[in-house]
Parts: C-alpha cells; structure tokens; sequence
C-alpha cells in the first residue's frame, strides 16, 4: 500500500524555519518525482497551492513563485524521504502542506498527474 | 503563468441529477489536465488525469472532455459520496502546476 507520512509541522514566528519532512513506504520511492502542495484553512474554499517539484534524480528542481528563494525542496532517496526547509516564513504561509508523489503509470507524453497524497502537515506562522 | 478559472463557485444538486463542473485556462495545456476530488478533513483524490482518463479505481460515472484551454468534469449521477469539493490542475506549464481555485458540489 503506498503510504506518505509528514512530518515537522508547526508553530513558527515570522521570519522563522521550519523543516518539513515526508517519508514515504509501499513503493519505489527512487523512480518517482515529488511535490509539495499547500492549502490555507478556514477561508471558505480552501484552494490547492502547488508549492514545489523534484524529479526523480534529483537533477530538476521547480518553485512556485511565492515561495522561490525562501523554500528548499530536497530528498534522501536512501531514506525514502522527501523534504522542505521553510525558511523566512510570513503569515501567508500558513497552511497544511502535502507531500504528494507524481504518477509514472497515469502519463501522456512524459506528462504525469500526482496520484497520492500524504495526510498533511499544519504549518501556523504567527506571533 | 497559467490561470485556471472554474465555474460555477458552488453547484447545489441533489442525488440522482447530472453535475457539470468547468474549468478555463487563460492559455492551452493541451490535454494535460487532472481533476481532484477532496472531501472535508481528506487529502485530495486523483479522479481523472490527461483530461479524460479515469484514475484507476473511479467509477464510470465520472467523466473528463475537452483540450486546449476548456475542460469539463461530469458526474453522471450524484451518490451521497460525491459531495465535496473538485479541482484541476495542469501539469503542462513548467515552472507552475497551477490549480484552478475549486468548486464545491453541495447537496
């Protein structure tokens, strides 16, 4: 069964770090691209922000704009883990982030839609 | 970036009748296109992907059409399972997976 479990979510002041970790059974972690995605609470429709994406190898790295040059996405494929190092957080970023596995089956010329979620991890940034 | 519009904010349907849900690209994403089931206090389920393709598992009444810049997600006939929120999302544009901003079918 494929399993994604987050981790390190918290409370952090502005301008703190937070370091999101995802680990992930039930598959091979090595031959799948990840991403981080994020949802703000408690503002009526909740909507999914993609955050950031790591192909397999590690080799390409990809950022949201509001989140480039603050946010690292990284991964242990020895440890089947996949990271986010938060750095100079806002208020904004308040939200569950999910860590989130990228099909290599569902694919159309290359193309592949994230096929599993983990459960979430709540980041709160406030003073 | 790519902006992804869908309309209507809120459908309310009761069991039984047809949904029809829509989502608009300000520019093409060709086919590559995904549709997200997510139900309160859940994370979010693959439905359909490449626009019309059903995720392994889901059921026949969900269906996806369109390509380019206008897509639709169809439920052929509201369960009581299938009231919850639905979003799309590209996968075509690097470096922006954007998602469209939901909508949520209520009963």
């Amino acid at each position: 069964e494929v399993e994604l479990v987050e981790s390190g979510g918290g409370l952090v002041q502005p301008g703190g770090s937070l370091r999101l970790s995802c680990v992930v059974s039930g598959f091979n972690f090595n031959a799948h691209s990840m991403d981080w995605v994020r949802q703000a609470p408690g503002k009526g429709l909740e909507g999914l922000e993609w955050v950031a994406h790591m192909t397999s190898g590690g080799n390409g790295i990809y950022y949201a704009d509001s989140v480039k040059g603050r946010f690292t996405i990284s991964r242990d494929n020895a440890k089947r883990s996949l990271f986010l190092q938060m750095d100079s957080l806002r208020v904004d970023d308040t939200a569950v982030y999910y860590c989130a596995r990228t099909s290599r089956l569902l694919c159309t010329n290359g193309i592949c839609p994230i096929d599993s979620w983990g459960q979430g991890a709540l980041v709160t940034v406030s003073s | 970036e790519i902006v992804l519009t869908q309309s209507p904010v809120t459908l309310s349907l009761s069991p039984g009748e047809r949904a029809t849900l829509s989502c608009r690209a300000s520019q093409s994403v060709k086919n590559y296109l995904a549709w997200y089931q997510q139900k309160p206090g859940q994370s979010p389920r693959l439905l359909i992907y490449s626009a019309s393709n059903r995720a392994t598992g889901i059921p026949a009444r969900f269906s996806g059409s369109g390509s380019g810049t206008d897509f639709t997600l169809t439920i052929s006939s509201l369960e009581p399972e299938d009231f919850a929120v639905y979003y799309c999302q590209q996968r075509y544009s690097w470096p922006g997976f954007t998602f469209g901003p939901g909508t949520r079918v209520d009963l």
